[in-house]
Formats: C-alpha cells, structure tokens, sequence
C-alpha cells in the first residue's frame, strides 16, 4: 500500500522567500515516483516536478526543487523566490509500480506582498 | 509536450441526469485513470482501466459509474445518475512504461456540477 503524508494544512510566505513543503511517503514497491502539483484556485492541477526514486540528484524545475531525501521517505517541495502567482494548494503524490496515483492532503500556500 | 485533454471543463447537470466526461490520454500509454475532487477535499481515487478493461477501482466506484474506451482514444467515464453528492472536480490520468517509467500525467479537470 502506498501512503503520502502532508502535515502542513497552509503556510505563509513573505514574498520573494523561501518556502518547503513538507510530504513523507510510506510504499513497498522498490520503484516509485515522486510528484508535486498546484492547484490554483480555479481548479487545474498543474504539473510542479518529478522525481524517480533511482534518480541520483534531486530534481528541479525552475524555481521548485524537491528535496528527496530517500532513507527519510521524504520529498519535500521547495519553491525559491515566492511570488503572489504561487498563492495555491500544493499536492504531493506518488505512484509504485505500476500502481495509481496516491496524493496526500494538501498544503495550503499563501504569499503574502 | 504531450498532454492529456479533458471535456467539457465545466459541465452543469440535473439531478437524475446521466453525464459522460471526456478524456483524450496520451497516444501511447496504456494506464488510464479517473480522480474525483470534492471542493476542498482530497483527490481520490475512483478507477484504473488496462488493457480495455477496469484493473482497480474504489468503494467511491459504484454500479452509477462506469467506464469505456469505446473508439481507442476516448477514454470516457459515465455517471448513469447523477446525484447532488457527484458535484466533484473530474481528472483523467494517463501513464506509460518507460524511460520515467513511473511519470503520470494528468487532465485540467472537468468541474461537474449537479443542480
């Protein structure tokens, strides 16, 4: 079985800092992926990053990195230079195998100017 | 980039009506899945769909839900009828083996709303 675990339901974040998300898995399967996505309000989930669980470095997209940390079952979310824009929920998610995709709970961001 | 597309996007039903949802998946994947949002609520799980037939599905899954690939594109879920509880955000997953061979890709979302 499979299980994300987002224990932050919102954050704050002055603009133009920093910001980690926090998602602990749980899985059996040797082989697994790690995703985040944002979900504005309007509804869409939006891609974020991926990160596979043999890849050697740590993802990055942009200004997300995901700071994998594999012996921890961890994939925290960090967003650089926050802007307004990045005001969302944010989900993490994971796939083992060729099993479904499991999300967690959610993280609440707000930027504040 | 490939993407999965998903219609309409915001669809507004009757109580008692039946909808289909629309999702085209990536041309050659062979996982497909269908998520369910309640407003605020947690992304679950309703339905996986493999090799033309349904591999897993959730206790949310009932006999008013169904699925099909009728044209080998379209990948559809049905809701026989409807009920004020269906009011979700829709999303349709497709997935591949491969090089990221865990890599999903997911829909905009269709928002069902039941009237």
């Amino acid at each position: 079985a499979q299980k994300i675990t987002q224990t932050q339901p919102g954050m704050f974040v002055q603009e133009k800092e920093a910001v980690t998300l926090d998602c602990t898995y749980d899985t059996s399967d040797p082989s697994y992926g790690l995703f985040w996505y944002k979900q504005p309000s309007s509804g869409e989930m939006i891609f974020l990053i991926y990160q596979g669980s043999y890849d050697q470095q740590n993802a990055t997209e942009g200004r997300y990195s995901l700071n994998f940390q594999k012996a921890r079952k961890s994939a925290n979310l960090v967003i650089s230079a926050s802007q307004l824009g990045d005001s969302a929920m944010y989900f993490c998610a994971m796939r083992g195998g060729y099993q479904k995709v499991t999300f967690g709970t959610g993280t609440k961001l707000q930027v504040i100017p | 980039e490939p993407e999965v597309t998903q219609t309409p996007s915001h669809q507004v039903t009757q109580m008692g009506q039946e909808v289909i949802l629309r999702c085209v998946p990536i041309s050659n994947h062979l996982y497909f899945y269908w998520y369910r949002q309640i407003l605020g609520q947690k992304v679950e799980f309703l339905v996986s769909f493999y090799n033309n037939e349904i591999s897993e599905k959730s206790e949310i899954f009932d006999d008013q839900f169904s699925v099909e690939r009728p044209d080998g594109s379209n990948f559809t879920l049905k809701i026989r009828s409807t009920k004020l509880e269906d009011s979700a955000m829709y999303f349709c997953a497709s997935f591949n083996r491969g090089q990221k061979n865990t890599e999903a890709f997911f829909g905009q979302g269709t928002r069902l709303t039941v009237v």
